[in-house]
């Protein structure tokens, strides 16, 4: 078991381009999950995914941030226009049922 | 979701038990104990989780008060890769539903 894969592992764009975040859960989840982690805020849920289908959004901070989630072995959070704002470490987890989530190993976004 | 209390941070020897106390006083009775751990710039993992029984796994043990307002994680021999940050989480426990993080505990493992 490969565990959850993300990728990139580190990204550095300038501001205004457009970021695309991957990751892959462990086959057989049948939810996953998108976190932001910076010092001042913590680890934030943006957005989670049951059977491929958004469940909730609340998270996501504006309409720059979007979520995809076309297959089950599949997930993408884009920001298009990125900001020096959104420079933090985004985790995906996956899970099945009311067992513990599983985590990736997070992408370091840095925008300048 | 109840909300959780904890330490920001805690000292412990190398090979002592770790003892990481958590207060959730407002837990509903089909909310579970959720435990993970952080360190430093990896992604969060899951230790451990109970509903109102002590349990054990290969990682930790998880006190649960009578109850249910509060719980400890017992690292029984602590390691400097022990060294991390920990997260008291309570959510409801059927279905894989969102876990909000708090800002847990810093422990420190000291050789």
């Amino acid at each position: 078991d490969a565990g959850v894969i993300q990728s990139p592992r580190h990204e550095v764009t300038e501001m205004g381009q457009e970021v695309t975040l991957r990751c892959k859960p462990i086959s057989g989840h049948d939810y996953l999950f998108w976190y932001r982690q910076t010092m001042m805020r913590g680890l934030e849920l943006l957005i989670y995914f049951n059977n491929n289908v958004p469940i909730d959004d609340s998270g996501m901070p504006e309409d720059r941030f979007s979520a995809k989630m076309p297959n089950a072995s599949f997930s993408t959070l884009k920001i298009q226009p990125s900001e020096p704002r959104d420079s933090a470490v985004y985790f995906c987890a996956s899970s099945l049922s009311v067992a513990g989530y599983t985590f990736g190993s997070g992408t370091r976004l840095t925008v300048v | 979701d109840a909300k959780t209390t904890q330490p920001p941070s805690m000292d412990c020897a190398e090979g002592r038990a770790a003892n990481l106390p958590c207060n959730h006083s407002t837990i509903s009775g089909n909310e579970y104990v959720y435990w993970y751990r952080q360190i430093h710039s990896q992604g969060p993992q899951y230790i451990i989780h109970g509903l109102k029984n002590n349990e054990t796994n290969e990682m930790a043990s998880l006190i649960i008060t009578e109850d249910r307002k509060s719980s400890t994680l017992i690292l029984p021999h602590a390691t400097l890769r022990d060294t991390a940050v920990y997260y008291c989480i309570v959510r409801v426990g059927r279905g894989a539903q969102k876990l909000v993080f708090g800002q847990g505990t810093r422990l420190t493992i000291n050789p």
